[in-house]
């Protein structure tokens, strides 16, 4: 078993729309979570990170950690084409944390 | 301020010769890793530098590679012999020395590593 499951996708959506992603986790000791995005042919960059459970929020993106369940989300407002990038999820913390545990991916594309 | 550079950005090589991966790190960054993504599987933790120091090298693969870090500054991943499952894209990523929590980790832009 993988230890974050993303579902990779691809992700298709329109201007506009509401997306949501997400990944599970199987570690409960993890702390960490984070969204990177990946645009083609560069390396990833943070998009948001959070700490232990609850929500975060920086203009159109909300991270969401529910620990409980191991699950957490990235919904992104208000799409724009811009937008299309592969989102990976992260997490880290434990007994190492500087070593990051990624996901899959999940390649979005938001058409005009 | 310069951003993680690594180089090549692609290389080509057959199977058995040797490649060597650069990374320069943002400067002033103690925390050095390096990545690897192999074509349709997420990116994989290879291994963590505290300046000159390995700190965890656990993702490491196999005795085939070797990362140095030579003076706490650039790193290099070398490759020897090269086999066709090395293919892949490496990332580098440096961060700021973390005092008890996570600081973000920025990444270079990636090798792009072929084995004919």
């Amino acid at each position: 078993q993988k230890e974050v499951e993303q579902d990779p996708g691809p992700l298709s959506v329109p201007e506009g729309a509401i997306v949501s992603l997400n990944c599970t986790y199987s570690n409960s000791a993890f702390q960490y979570f984070m969204w990177y995005r990946q645009y083609s042919r560069k390396g990833p960059e943070l998009l948001m990170y959070t700490y232990s459970s609850g929500n975060k929020e920086d203009g159109r993106f909300t991270a969401q950690v529910d620990k409980s369940s191991k699950y957490i989300s990235l919904f992104i407002r208000d799409s724009q084409p811009s937008d299309s990038a592969t989102y990976l999820c992260a997490i880290a913390g434990g007994t190492s944390y500087g070593k990051l545990t990624f996901g899959q991916g999940t390649i979005l594309t938001v058409h005009p | 301020e310069a951003g993680v550079t690594q180089f090549p950005s692609h290389s080509v090589i057959e199977k058995g010769q040797t490649v060597t991966l650069r990374c320069d790190p943002i400067s002033g960054h103690d925390n050095l890793y390096w990545y690897r993504r192999v074509m349709g599987k997420e990116i994989k933790f290879l291994l963590h530098f505290v300046k000159e120091s390995k700190q965890d090298e656990s993702g490491m693969p196999n005795n085939r590679f070797l990362a140095e870090r030579t003076g706490g500054t650039y790193s290099t991943l070398k490759v020897q012999p090269a086999e066709l499952e090395d293919s892949g894209v490496y990332f580098c990523a440096s961060s700021q020395d973390w005092g008890g929590g996570l600081t973000e980790a920025f990444f270079g832009q990636g090798t792009r590593l072929t084995v004919v």
